[in-house]
């Protein structure tokens, strides 16, 4: 079994300024890790994965992430923030072999200020 | 264009009145699950299926039924609704078993809200 920890559950930033959203996991095997970003009023979409090979892993619009295996971490960056990037965003885990079913993380919620 | 579909995206009803959610994706996918999101408890798996006539419970699955009679279909059915079940409401799919990372596609979404 796997969990996932989102440590902010809220982050307010100014617009321009970088940002960093935290996720941890626990697992007893291998994962592939997720983050995904939920735009009001829409679903989910994948925002990026990393699944093998360079730990530092590029997503759309501008983000990346970063694959810590010693810290179980997967935290999500950008430089600089919009306005546009105001949204809620899962980190989200499943096991590499097996079952495949992922584990979300309780979401965190970027809000871009002017 | 590769979708995940769900009818209807708002829907306010009453207790006790039986109502269907349905899902429907063009891609193939052998892996369908529904997910429910309330503020501050994040996504909460209500059940899966990891293929046609095989479904599991999630982990809140009290208060719901669904069947898998089709690899493209997976309805979330509310036999006798409750206000607790007012909640945004999300499918989604994936590749089965072989090809599959966990990389969900989801739905847009669907708002019930039960008086």
């Amino acid at each position: 079994a796997q969990s996932v920890t989102q440590l902010d559950s809220q982050v307010p930033v100014f617009e321009e300024a970088p940002v960093e959203l935290r996720c941890n996991y626990s697992s007893s095997v291998s994962v592939y890790l997720f983050w995904y970003v939920q735009y009001p009023n829409q679903g989910l979409q994948l925002l990026l994965k990393y699944l093998s090979g360079s730990t530092l892993v590029k997503g759309i619009n501008g983000f990346e992430a970063e694959f810590n295996k010693s810290q179980t971490s997967f935290h999500l960056r950008k430089p600089s923030v919009h306005i546009s990037d105001t949204a809620e965003y899962f980190c989200a885990v499943s096991p590499s072999g097996g079952s495949y079913i992922p584990t979300f993380g309780r979401g965190t919620s970027l809000i871009v200020h002017p | 264009e590769a979708q995940v579909t769900q009818n209807p995206r708002y829907l306010i009803t009453v207790t006790g009145k039986k109502l269907t959610v349905t899902c429907s994706q063009n891609m193939n996918h052998e892996y369908m699950s529904w997910y429910r999101q309330d503020p501050g408890l994040g996504l909460r798996q209500i059940y899966y299926s990891m293929n046609v006539e095989v479904t599991d419970k999630g982990d809140v699955p009290e208060g719901y039924k669904v069947s898998r009679k089709e690899k493209r279909n997976f309805p979330l059915i509310l036999e006798s609704p409750s206000p607790n079940q007012t909640s945004l409401y999300f499918c989604a799919s994936s590749f089965g078993q072989g090809v599959n990372t966990g990389e969900l596609f989801f739905g847009e979404g669907s708002r019930l809200t039960v008086l």
